[in-house]
């Protein structure tokens, strides 16, 4: 069965700081990959995604993120992070075949000046 | 163009009472998903539509829990004989189409508390 972990319940980065958050999954084939952004009293928006080819991914806002099939991870980075950047990220998965998506428990993300 | 949008926004309802969510889509979006997000989780996939049909409900937890989908468009979440662990945020999302990588457009979610 498809699983999403997402080791860290909350992460706190300096303005200007660089920033990745971990996402690891588990899934016997190749998975298609998500990154969502919820912030409070907003819906959730989808950052990136990854299905085939480059395992580097450009999202939205600067974010990018890198698939390692060999370490079952689709960590999501970004170089500068910016106050409007606190929120609560979400990794997900989705299978072949299906539109069922899996999300993990989410990290969220504070921002100090 | 409007997004996804979601009625009522807050539902405050007795344990053993009878509720509807509303979730109406992207005009023209094939697929329409709902989520349930309890505190501090992420969203949990409850069922997604592909047109009326529903495709997938693996994740409706028991059979107090239904939805439909009548004409392909607007889909309507129900909950019967609710109880207190059913207080969650149910999220809506749709897609153009009902390919695994078409993206999910999210509602706003309604917040439901069972007291």
């Amino acid at each position: 069965a498809q699983s999403v972990t997402q080791p860290d319940i909350h992460i706190t980065v300096s303005e200007g700081a660089s920033l990745e958050l971990r996402c690891n999954y588990s899934y016997g084939a190749t998975p298609y990959l998500f990154w969502y952004v919820q912030s409070p009293g907003q819906g959730l928006q989808l950052l990136l995604k990854y299905f085939s080819g480059d395992t580097l991914v450009q999202g939205i806002k600067g974010f990018e993120a890198e698939f390692k099939r060999s370490q079952s991870s689709f960590n999501l980075r970004k170089p500068s992070v910016h106050w409007s950047d606190a929120a609560e990220y979400f990794c997900a998965v989705g299978a072949t075949g299906g539109l069922k998506t899996i999300f993990g428990a989410g990290t969220r993300l504070f921002v100090k000046a | 163009g409007a997004g996804v949008s979601q009625t009522p926004s807050n539902k405050v309802t007795e344990k053993g009472k009878y509720v509807e969510l509303r979730c109406d889509p992207i005009s023209g979006h094939t697929a329409l998903y709902w989520y349930r997000q309890s505190l501090g989780q992420g969203p949990e996939f409850l069922i997604y539509f592909q047109g009326t049909g529903a495709a997938d409900d693996s994740g409706l937890p028991n059979d107090r829990f239904f939805a439909v989908r009548p004409e392909g468009s607007v889909s309507t979440l129900k909950i019967q004989r609710t109880e207190r662990g059913d207080s969650a945020v149910y999220l809506c999302a749709s897609s153009l189409g009902t390919r695994e990588t078409d993206t999910q457009y999210f509602g706003p979610g309604t917040r439901l508390t069972v007291l």
